[in-house]
Protein backbone atom coordinates (compact mmCIF):
# COMPACT_ATOMS: atom_id res chain seq x y z
CA UNK A 1 0.00 0.00 0.00
CA UNK A 2 1.36 3.29 -1.24
CA UNK A 3 1.89 5.64 1.81
CA UNK A 4 1.31 9.66 1.95
CA UNK A 5 3.35 11.02 -1.25
CA UNK A 6 4.39 14.72 -1.29
CA UNK A 7 5.41 16.67 -4.31
CA UNK A 8 7.39 18.69 -5.11
CA UNK A 9 10.64 17.20 -2.36
CA UNK A 10 12.07 20.52 -2.79
CA UNK A 11 11.13 24.07 -3.81
CA UNK A 12 13.16 27.06 -4.19
CA UNK A 13 11.68 29.69 -5.32
CA UNK A 14 11.86 33.99 -4.99
CA UNK A 15 10.14 36.23 -2.64
CA UNK A 16 6.88 37.34 -4.52
CA UNK A 17 6.43 34.09 -6.61
CA UNK A 18 3.82 31.78 -6.23
CA UNK A 19 4.35 28.12 -4.85
CA UNK A 20 1.81 24.93 -4.88
CA UNK A 21 2.68 21.74 -3.18
CA UNK A 22 0.78 18.94 -3.55
CA UNK A 23 -0.12 15.69 -1.06
CA UNK A 24 -1.61 12.32 -1.56
CA UNK A 25 -2.81 10.86 1.14
CA UNK A 26 -3.37 7.36 1.54
CA UNK A 27 -6.43 5.61 -0.26
CA UNK A 28 -9.54 5.47 2.09
CA UNK A 29 -8.03 7.68 4.91
CA UNK A 30 -10.42 10.85 4.76
CA UNK A 31 -8.90 12.93 7.08
CA UNK A 32 -6.27 15.16 5.64
CA UNK A 33 -3.64 17.30 7.69
CA UNK A 34 -0.90 19.52 6.64
CA UNK A 35 2.21 20.80 8.93
CA UNK A 36 5.06 22.39 8.51
CA UNK A 37 8.10 23.50 10.53
CA UNK A 38 9.97 26.57 10.37
CA UNK A 39 13.35 28.02 10.96
CA UNK A 40 13.95 24.84 13.05
CA UNK A 41 11.16 25.30 15.53
CA UNK A 42 8.45 22.81 16.37
CA UNK A 43 5.84 21.23 13.73
CA UNK A 44 2.75 22.98 13.95
CA UNK A 45 -0.59 21.93 12.69
CA UNK A 46 -1.50 24.25 9.91
CA UNK A 47 -5.06 22.80 8.92
CA UNK A 48 -7.49 19.76 8.68
CA UNK A 49 -9.91 18.64 5.81
CA UNK A 50 -12.34 15.86 6.16
CA UNK A 51 -13.09 14.54 2.74
CA UNK A 52 -13.43 17.62 0.61
CA UNK A 53 -14.08 20.13 3.68
CA UNK A 54 -11.62 21.70 6.36
CA UNK A 55 -12.45 20.68 9.61
CA UNK A 56 -10.50 23.03 10.87
CA UNK A 57 -7.95 25.87 9.30
CA UNK A 58 -7.35 28.15 13.03
CA UNK A 59 -3.00 27.26 12.00
CA UNK A 60 -3.33 29.05 8.83
CA UNK A 61 -0.99 31.82 9.54
CA UNK A 62 -2.29 34.44 7.05
CA UNK A 63 -4.55 34.84 3.55
CA UNK A 64 -1.48 34.33 1.71
CA UNK A 65 -2.25 30.00 1.86
CA UNK A 66 -5.30 28.73 0.44
CA UNK A 67 -5.20 24.86 0.96
CA UNK A 68 -8.17 22.75 -1.07
CA UNK A 69 -8.57 19.04 -1.30
CA UNK A 70 -10.18 18.45 -4.71
CA UNK A 71 -13.05 15.36 -4.48
CA UNK A 72 -11.45 14.82 -0.90
CA UNK A 73 -9.09 13.15 -2.49
CA UNK A 74 -5.31 14.85 -3.42
CA UNK A 75 -4.75 18.12 -1.54
CA UNK A 76 -2.75 20.90 -2.40
CA UNK A 77 -1.29 24.35 -0.63
CA UNK A 78 -0.52 26.95 -2.54
CA UNK A 79 1.77 30.27 -1.02
CA UNK A 80 1.08 33.08 -2.82
CA UNK A 81 2.88 35.42 -2.34
CA UNK A 82 5.98 33.55 -0.56
CA UNK A 83 7.50 35.52 2.06
CA UNK A 84 11.33 34.68 3.17
CA UNK A 85 9.74 33.00 6.49
CA UNK A 86 7.61 30.63 4.79
CA UNK A 87 10.68 28.80 4.37
CA UNK A 88 10.46 25.77 5.51
CA UNK A 89 9.32 21.88 5.76
CA UNK A 90 5.88 21.35 4.86
CA UNK A 91 4.65 17.67 5.96
CA UNK A 92 0.90 16.49 5.00
CA UNK A 93 -0.37 13.17 7.04
CA UNK A 94 -3.71 11.35 6.51
CA UNK A 95 -5.43 9.30 9.24
CA UNK A 96 -8.91 7.11 9.18
CA UNK A 97 -11.03 8.23 11.61
CA UNK A 98 -9.54 9.92 14.19
CA UNK A 99 -6.71 7.72 14.42
CA UNK A 100 -3.12 7.06 13.84
CA UNK A 101 -1.97 10.15 11.13
CA UNK A 102 0.85 9.16 8.93
CA UNK A 103 3.12 11.62 7.42
CA UNK A 104 4.51 12.28 3.75
CA UNK A 105 7.83 13.21 3.51
CA UNK A 106 7.58 16.77 3.23
CA UNK A 107 8.48 19.82 0.81
CA UNK A 108 11.84 21.47 1.58
CA UNK A 109 10.08 25.03 0.43
CA UNK A 110 13.26 27.56 0.39
CA UNK A 111 11.96 31.21 -0.24
CA UNK A 112 14.93 33.60 -1.14
CA UNK B 1 -4.51 23.78 23.98
CA UNK B 2 -2.74 20.65 25.00
CA UNK B 3 1.25 21.42 25.70
CA UNK B 4 4.13 18.66 24.79
CA UNK B 5 7.40 18.93 26.69
CA UNK B 6 9.98 16.47 25.37
CA UNK B 7 13.45 15.82 27.19
CA UNK B 8 16.26 15.84 27.20
CA UNK B 9 16.56 18.29 24.01
CA UNK B 10 19.95 16.62 23.07
CA UNK B 11 21.41 13.14 23.63
CA UNK B 12 24.74 11.80 22.53
CA UNK B 13 25.60 8.53 22.89
CA UNK B 14 28.20 5.75 22.30
CA UNK B 15 26.87 2.91 19.98
CA UNK B 16 25.70 0.13 22.15
CA UNK B 17 23.93 2.59 24.67
CA UNK B 18 20.72 2.66 25.75
CA UNK B 19 18.74 5.62 26.15
CA UNK B 20 15.23 6.65 27.41
CA UNK B 21 13.43 9.91 25.97
CA UNK B 22 10.70 11.09 27.73
CA UNK B 23 7.55 13.17 26.54
CA UNK B 24 5.36 15.46 29.41
CA UNK B 25 1.47 16.58 28.03
CA UNK B 26 -0.64 18.76 30.02
CA UNK B 27 -3.97 17.54 29.10
CA UNK B 28 -5.46 14.02 28.51
CA UNK B 29 -4.87 12.57 25.13
CA UNK B 30 -6.85 10.16 22.72
CA UNK B 31 -3.36 10.13 20.15
CA UNK B 32 0.03 9.89 21.35
CA UNK B 33 2.76 9.06 18.65
CA UNK B 34 6.34 8.29 18.55
CA UNK B 35 8.53 9.44 15.38
CA UNK B 36 11.39 9.49 14.09
CA UNK B 37 12.89 12.27 11.92
CA UNK B 38 15.71 10.95 10.09
CA UNK B 39 18.25 12.59 8.71
CA UNK B 40 16.51 13.55 5.18
CA UNK B 41 14.09 14.70 6.98
CA UNK B 42 11.32 11.72 6.79
CA UNK B 43 9.20 11.77 9.88
CA UNK B 44 9.01 7.66 9.94
CA UNK B 45 6.20 6.48 12.33
CA UNK B 46 7.72 4.64 15.53
CA UNK B 47 4.39 4.34 17.78
CA UNK B 48 1.04 4.79 17.88
CA UNK B 49 0.74 4.81 22.13
CA UNK B 50 -2.42 6.64 23.27
CA UNK B 51 -1.90 4.12 26.16
CA UNK B 52 -0.27 1.22 27.95
CA UNK B 53 3.22 -0.11 26.10
CA UNK B 54 4.08 -1.93 22.95
CA UNK B 55 7.71 -2.93 21.70
CA UNK B 56 9.08 -3.17 18.20
CA UNK B 57 12.88 -4.67 18.07
CA UNK B 58 14.92 -2.59 19.97
CA UNK B 59 12.33 0.11 20.36
CA UNK B 60 9.61 0.44 22.96
CA UNK B 61 7.19 2.89 24.42
CA UNK B 62 4.87 3.21 27.23
CA UNK B 63 2.52 5.85 27.92
CA UNK B 64 1.00 6.54 32.06
CA UNK B 65 -2.25 8.48 30.27
CA UNK B 66 -3.51 8.68 34.16
CA UNK B 67 0.01 10.36 34.64
CA UNK B 68 0.30 11.94 31.78
CA UNK B 69 3.75 10.95 29.98
CA UNK B 70 5.39 8.90 27.82
CA UNK B 71 8.25 7.00 27.33
CA UNK B 72 10.52 6.54 24.34
CA UNK B 73 13.26 3.04 25.20
CA UNK B 74 15.71 2.91 22.65
CA UNK B 75 18.18 -0.22 23.28
CA UNK B 76 21.56 -1.21 22.05
CA UNK B 77 21.79 2.01 19.80
CA UNK B 78 22.91 1.95 16.58
CA UNK B 79 24.04 4.61 14.17
CA UNK B 80 21.08 4.85 12.23
CA UNK B 81 19.05 5.54 15.13
CA UNK B 82 20.73 9.23 14.59
CA UNK B 83 18.07 12.04 14.08
CA UNK B 84 15.30 13.78 15.65
CA UNK B 85 12.81 11.98 17.67
CA UNK B 86 9.06 13.62 18.23
CA UNK B 87 6.32 12.85 20.26
CA UNK B 88 2.80 14.32 19.13
CA UNK B 89 -0.09 14.27 21.16
CA UNK B 90 -4.05 14.66 20.54
CA UNK B 91 -6.61 15.49 22.51
CA UNK B 92 -10.01 14.41 22.90
CA UNK B 93 -11.49 17.99 21.40
CA UNK B 94 -9.45 18.26 18.53
CA UNK B 95 -8.16 15.99 15.44
CA UNK B 96 -4.92 17.93 15.41
CA UNK B 97 -1.59 16.55 16.69
CA UNK B 98 0.62 18.58 19.12
CA UNK B 99 4.32 18.31 18.35
CA UNK B 100 7.06 18.54 21.12
CA UNK B 101 10.25 19.75 20.03
CA UNK B 102 11.85 17.23 19.98
CA UNK B 103 15.24 14.88 21.30
CA UNK B 104 18.14 15.19 18.83
CA UNK B 105 19.87 11.88 19.17
CA UNK B 106 23.26 11.62 18.13
CA UNK B 107 25.20 8.03 18.10
CA UNK B 108 28.64 7.16 17.21
CA UNK B 109 30.52 4.21 16.41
Amino acid sequence: EAGVTQFPSHSVIEKGQTVTLRCDPISGHDNLYWYRRVMGKEIKFLLHFVKESKQDESGMPNNRFLAERTGGTYSTLKVQPAELEDSGVYFCASSQARFEAFFGQGTRLTVV
Amino acid sequence: GIQVEQSPPDLILQEGANSTLRCNFSDSVNNLQWFHQNPWGQLINLFYIPSGTKQNGRLSATTVATERYSLLYISSSQTTDSGVYFCAAGSYNTDKLIFGTGTRLQVFP
